[in-house]
């Protein structure tokens, strides 16, 4: 079983719509939880993190933890084709180690 | 604010040959990790310093990776010899500190290296 586990993808939404972003992970000693995104050939960057149960929102974007569940996702709302990448769910254990996901393949369709 | 520095950006190399990557993090920055990335996955760390202290390193293959930090500020990481599935895009990152409610890190462009 991977520690952090996420659909590969392609997931492909219509602009405006919304895009739902799952993440799974194995650790129940895990604290912290954050999403990355992606560009082709780009490096990770942070967009949301998220450390108690519940949902928190940013802009067009909420993160939302369920830590008896080992569950995490994330919502675009009105997706727009520049939000197409790829979305790294990650995972702090408490050994302060940050574990990926291999990522989830987004594609909004204009 | 400068971000990490990474060189080089790409590099071809035969299979048994030897490289180097070199990393500069952000100023300041206590944290730095290298992580290596193949196609299609997410990226797997190899190894994270706390300033010229290793924090982990289980994940580095040590009969043929290395990494130093020396004096806590940058950072190379070598591959002596290369196989093919070395092939991947090598990243360093760097964070201000490396507490549990701390996961942003500040990844630089990457090292494209090619093992053929």
């Amino acid at each position: 079983q991977k520690e952090v586990e996420q659909n590969s993808g392609p997931l492909s939404v219509p602009e405006g719509a919304i895009a739902s972003l799952n993440c799974t992970y194995s650790d129940r000693g895990s604290q912290s939880f954050f999403w990355y995104r992606q560009y082709s050939g780009k490096s990770p960057e942070l967009i949301m993190s998220i450390y108690s149960n519940g949902d928190k929102e940013d802009g067009r974007f909420t993160a939302q933890l369920n830590k008896a569940s080992q569950y995490v996702s994330l919502l675009i709302r009105d997706s727009q084709p520049s939000d197409s990448a790829t979305y790294l769910c990650a995972v702090k254990r408490s050994s302060y180690k940050l574990i990926f996901g291999s990522g989830t393949r987004l594609l909004v369709r204009p | 604010e400068a971000g990490v520095a990474q060189s080089p950006r790409y590099k071809i190399i035969e299979k048994r040959q030897s490289v180097a990557f070199w990393c500069n993090p952000i100023s300041g920055h206590a944290t730095l990790y290298w992580y290596q990335q193949i196609l299609g996955q997410g990226p797997k760390l190899l190894i994270q310093f706390q300033n010229n202290g290793v924090v982990d390193d289980s994940q580095l293959p040590k009969d043929r990776f290395s990494a130093e930090r020396l004096k806590g500020v940058d950072s190379t990481l070598k591959i002596q010899p290369a196989k093919l599935e070395d092939s991947a895009v090598y990243l360093c990152a760097s964070s201000l500190v490396a507490g549990l409610n701390t996961g942003e890190l500040f990844f630089g462009e990457g090292s494209r290296l090619t093992v053929l």
